[in-house]
């Protein structure tokens, strides 16, 4: 089974610009969850989809933010970039009907560069 | 305020020698546990979890984490270290209850140094 894919992964953007991410998640998994992973702040949660709805959110301001489409394949988008979200964007999926369902399974990640 | 734990930045062992990485926990209630694994460039690998029962876990690649309620704390362990194990490890929890669906609280990750 294919693991969580996610595109592109690396991007190379300018301040006050915007980006989207994609994710595609684990054959059969119907929960999309997204991380900011920087060196000072460590990974931080930043929301979860469950079938196309918004079920969990971090705190993170109203420029981040994400959807899920009927497939289960999730985007988040970043609007008016800034230097400090420069990061690696993981995604994680999570679910299935073999059990193990409170397990996340992560994705190579999304390194963003705003310059 | 919910919280992870990893007290050393990094752990030095000789290859063949036992392993602990040390992580705690502040979270109420029961969360589920997890340790993942993250290679240079890469995304996190689970490694493995507890979520009840027996306080020993076994996981992949011959890693175990041995849960202690009353200390609230998930060591990561294994037997005899590879050079191959050189990473950085994450403990994470995730807070039981419907309104913590999906959210993981990491650690800051204890980078672990196996020399030959």
């Amino acid at each position: 089974k294919a693991g969580v894919t996610q595109t592109p992964r690396y991007l190379i953007k300018t301040r006050g610009q915007q980006v989207t991410l994609s994710c595609s998640p684990i054959s059969g998994h119907r929960s999309v969850s997204w991380y900011q992973q920087t060196p000072g702040q460590g990974l931080q949660f930043l929301f979860e989809y469950f079938s196309e709805t918004q079920r969990n959110k971090g705190n993170f301001p109203g420029r981040f933010s994400g959807r899920q489409f009927s497939n289960s394949r999730s985007e988040m988008n970043v609007s008016t970039l800034e230097l400090g979200d420069s990061a690696l964007y993981l995604c994680a999926s999570r679910g299935g009907t073999s059990g193990g369902q409170e397990t996340q399974y992560f994705g190579p990640g999304t390194r963003l560069l705003v310059l | 305020a919910q919280s992870v734990a990893q007290p050393e930045d990094q752990v030095n062992v000789a290859e063949g020698n036992p392993l602990t990485v040390k992580c705690t926990y502040s979270v109420s209630g029961n969360p589920y546990l997890f340790w993942y694994v993250q290679y240079p460039n890469r995304g996190l690998q689970f490694l493995l979890k507890y979520i009840t029962g027996d306080n020993l876990v076994k996981g992949s690649y011959g890693f175990e984490a041995e849960f202690n309620k009353s200390q609230t704390s998930f060591h990561l362990k294994k037997p005899s270290a590879l050079v191959s194990d050189s990473a950085l490890y994450f403990c994470a929890v995730r807070p039981r209850g419907s309104g913590n669906t999906g959210k993981l609280i990491f650690g800051q990750g204890t980078t672990l140094q196996v020399k030959p």
